[in-house]
């Protein structure tokens, strides 16, 4: 079975442009979570979706928003992109929402904003 | 808010020696305690989901305990390879259970 599949793998953008990440789960998760992760430090929580719906968000401003798709695929979206959105950008997928299900991590998004 | 710290952040060990390293986390309201192994230019492998208190869990030469009520988790590795050579990641539910709050990262480096 194929793993979490991310698209793209690297990204160059300017600041202020806007940005769409796409995420594809294992077959058969339902859930679908989102990290931001820069150098030193570990992912830190952006959004899970289960079912379609947002079950959490973490402390991100409003300028980053993400949806699940009926095919339980994700789309995490960055406007007016700063200098700091600089980082790897981790989707997770699970059979059901944490805590307890395992998380299985794609293989990040590099966003680099110039 | 829930803070899961890690410590050493980054260890060298001799292949062959054996080695531990600490996840600290909140005892209040725990639900469960994730451990990762993320090796670089590859994504992060899951390694341990634990859920109770005094459970130990193995695979291969790795191998957690999880203690609940002082809020701690060690992992260990016995007999070192070049390859056990990542960055480990624990991680444990913040508020509402409804995101994982991952530490810092314990990076592990291998000398062969």
């Amino acid at each position: 079975d194929a793993g979490v599949t991310q698209s793209p793998t690297h990204l160059i953008k300017t600041r202020g442009q806007q940005v769409t990440l796409r995420c594809s789960p294992i077959s058969g998760h339902k859930s679908v979570s989102w990290y931001q992760q820069v150098l030193g430090q570990g992912p830190q929580f952006i959004f899970q979706y289960y079912e379609k719906e947002e079950r959490g968000r973490g402390n991100f401003p409003d300028r980053f928003s993400a949806r699940q798709f009926p095919n339980y695929s994700s789309e995490l979206n960055v406007n007016a992109l700063l200098l700091g959105d600089s980082a790897l950008y981790l989707c997770a997928s699970s059979p059901r929402a944490p805590p307890t299900d395992t998380q299985y991590f794609g293989p990040g998004t590099r966003l680099t904003v110039l | 808010i829930l803070n899961v710290e890690q410590s050493p952040q980054s260890l060298h060990v001799q292949e062959g020696d054996s080695t531990n390293f600490t996840c600290s986390f909140p005892s209040s309201n725990f639900y469960a305690l994730h451990w990762y192994r993320w090796e670089t230019a590859k994504s992060p492998e899951a390694l341990f989901v634990m859920t109770l208190n005094g459970d130990e869990k193995k695979k291969g030469r790795i191998s957690a305990t999880l203690n609940t009520k002082e809020g701690y988790s060690y992992l260990y590795i016995k007999g070192s390879q070049p390859e056990d050579s990542a960055t480990y990641l624990c991680a444990s539910p913040g508020q509402g259970a409804q995101k994982l709050v991952f530490g810092q990262g314990t990076r592990l480096t291998i000398n062969p």
